[in-house]
């Protein structure tokens, strides 16, 4: 059973444009959501997290939008760039615990 | 700071053979997690190591080990190879007792088993 369920599998914007994923989870004891970023050959890298207390955080660039009651969260990346070509990650875990879960990946491409 | 190094990079097996993966944690991080991430998905959650004790684990089977040692570093041991173990194999390393803590992964060891 998937614990977080993330969408789109693919999705390509241009240059500048919004690219938005989105993640949605069941178990309402996560209390930590961060979004790892993996190039082809790497580790995943983490971007940005959220706790459920906050609706939003922002980072430069990257901003996470946070529904509490609809358990969802997503991912936007703001004037996306061709270097933000990558492999995208949601996950959850309790506190950050021991178990992190993962979202089966959003493949973006940036087109210039 | 010296982030998490892991080793081999790659490594080719046959099926029914053994295979120890080995993880270097970044400096300061006292905790060592073992994911396994399949092609086209997202890593799934092996084992977890804190203090050199097992703290945690996921929906694998006992032919999955691992050790941790009192430098942090950490082992993988797979025994009994199957075709589907073939993966990428990462080692997270993170900072037990401290809220906020993420995981800081390495750059994994592809392992094909034939």
């Amino acid at each position: 059973q998937q614990q977080v369920k993330q969408s789109p599998q693919s999705l390509i914007v241009q240059k500048g444009g919004i690219s938005i994923i989105n993640c949605a989870y069941e178990n309402t004891a996560f209390d930590y959501f961060p979004w790892y970023q993996q190039f082809p050959g790497k580790g995943p890298a983490l971007l940005i997290a959220i706790r459920p207390d906050v609706s939003e955080k922002k980072e430069g660039r990257f901003t996470i939008s946070f529904n509490k009651s609809a358990k969802q969260f997503s991912l936007h990346i703001m004037d996306s760039q061709p270097g933000d070509s990558a492999t995208y990650f949601c996950a959850a875990s309790i506190n950050t615990g021991n178990q992190f879960y993962f979202g089966t990946g959003t493949s973006l491409t940036v087109i210039p | 700071e010296t982030g998490v190094t892991q080793s081999p990079t790659h490594l080719i097996k046959t099926r029914g053979q053994q295979v120890t993966l080995r993880c270097s944690s970044q400096s300061g991080h006292n905790t060592v997690s073992w994911y396994q991430q399949a092609l086209g998905q997202g890593p799934q959650f092996i084992f977890q190591y804190y203090r050199e004790e097992e703290n945690g684990r996921g929906n694998f089977p006992p032919r999955f080990s691992g050790l941790q040692f009192p430098n942090y570093s950490s082992e993988l041991n797979v025994n009994a190879l199957e075709l589907d173990d073939s993966a990428l194999y990462l080692c997270a390393s993170s900072l037990t007792g401290v809220l906020g803590s993420p995981l800081h992964f390495g750059n994994g060891t592809r392992l094909t088993v034939t």
